[in-house]
Formats: structure tokens, C-alpha cells, sequence
């Protein structure tokens, strides 16, 4: 199974701000996603993180908000922009390594907190 | 779009009961996953069912996939406090995963 990198951890920020999240595989994936979890909620998806071309975004969420880069295989960045309170949450990279449809591995996750 | 419900939202058991949490998708799916997420932790796989009516186990754990493929249940038989967490099933939509609600387990030893 892969293992995921991802940082930072946690991070207090000021609204107005940017804060860029990275997600590091330490194997060759097929597909990395982004996903953002409420507390006490399921997780939503943000992204697909598509390798050398613009990622494709779900329903409610925006590139300009969301910038995402992905430049290889096992790297991924995921900029939450202009950030508000309302964007205080937990961000989670996760990566599939093999087929369509086989299961997610994920990282420690990014716990944001706007002020 | 996709939507994957699952019931109850919370339970709370004494250490020794049994635990059911069931899952149900406005879709047929091809398959479906189930994760678990510790407090302060990520999700983390635990099974993926494929076929019609397939039951799997893992050790107190025990899976069921329904005969229509849109819906499932995951039964824990004498919770443990180390069962405690989040149960998340999830369907496959496109290339994608779309998580249930999650049924969060308390577990009173």
C-alpha cells in the first residue's frame, strides 16, 4: 500500500490569506483527489488531480479558489485562496495505485483554521 | 448526482455489544468500499465487496453487499474499544469515490 505525505498538518491562518497544502506518494499512482472533511461530517469532494493538465473540479467548488497542481505522478498541491472562516476544515489528499475503482489511500490530512 | 446514505448517524454501545451499520446508494453500484476513521486520524480501507449478495468477513467484522448492489451493512459482533471511530462506505462514481454519511461508533467500556 502507498503512504502519503502530506503537509503541513495544521495551520492557523488570517482571512485574505492563501495556504498551499502538499501531498507526497512515496509510489506511482493512477489518480489523486482532494477532499475536504467538516468536522463531524463526511468527506466532500474538491478535485481530481490530473497529471500535467487542469485538474477536474466537483460541483461547488472553483479553480480559483482551489488552485490545484499536480506536476508528476506522486505530487499534488492544493491552494485553498482568499481564505475565510468558512473555509476552516480539514483537507485530505488521498491517491488510488491501482485499477479503476480500487480502494483509496490517504494522508494524515490538513487541519485549517481561518481567523 | 450520486448520493450514499447511511444509518444510524451515531451509536453508542457498551463494550460487548453488537454494532450495525447500514448504507444505502440512490445508484446501482458496481461495488462498494468501506473505510473506517479513527478519531484525529484519515480514512482507511477496510473491504471492498463486488458481487451481488457477497458477504466477507474480518475476524468480528462482517460485511454484506445486497442482492440489487445498493446497499450494504457492516455488523460488528462484541465491539472492542478499539472499535470506536467513524464507519464510511463508499461507492464508485466515474473514476471517482463518493463517500456516505458515516455512522460514528462510541464504545462505553
Amino acid at each position: 500500500s502507498a503512504v502519503i505525505s502530506q503537509k503541513p498538518s495544521r495551520d492557523i491562518c488570517q482571512r485574505g490569506t492563501s495556504l498551499t497544502i502538499q501531498c507526497q506518494v512515496d509510489s506511482q499512482v493512477t489518480m489523486m483527489f482532494w477532499y475536504r472533511q467538516q468536522p463531524g461530517q463526511s468527506l466532500t469532494l474538491i478535485a481530481t488531480a490530473n497529471q500535467g493538465s487542469e485538474a477536474t473540479y466537483e460541483s461547488g467548488f472553483v479553480i480559483d479558489k482551489f488552485p490545484i497542481s499536480r506536476p508528476n505522478l506522486t505530487f499534488s498541491t492544493l491552494t485553498v485562496s482568499n481564505m475565510s472562516p468558512e473555509d476552516s476544515s480539514i483537507y485530505l489528499c488521498s491517491a488510488r495505485t491501482g485499477a479503476l475503482n480500487s480502494p483509496l489511500h490517504f494522508g494524515n490530512g490538513t487541519r485549517l483554521t481561518v481567523t | 448526482g450520486q448520493q450514499v446514505m447511511q444509518i444510524p448517524q451515531y451509536q453508542h454501545v457498551q463494550e460487548g455489544e453488537d454494532f450495525t451499520t447500514y448504507c444505502n446508494s440512490s445508484t446501482t453500484l458496481s461495488n462498494i468500499q468501506w473505510y473506517k476513521q479513527r478519531p484525529g486520524g484519515h480514512p482507511v480501507f477496510l473491504i471492498q465487496l463486488v458481487k451481488s449478495g457477497e458477504v466477507k468477513k474480518q475476524k468480528r467484522l462482517t460485511f454484506q453487499f445486497g442482492e440489487a448492489k445498493k446497499n450494504s451493512s457492516l455488523h460488528i459482533t462484541a465491539t472492542q474499544t478499539t472499535d470506536v471511530g467513524t464507519y464510511f462506505c463508499a461507492g464508485p462514481w466515474a473514476n471517482k469515490l463518493i463517500f456516505g454519511t458515516g455512522t460514528l461508533l462510541a464504545v462505553q467500556p
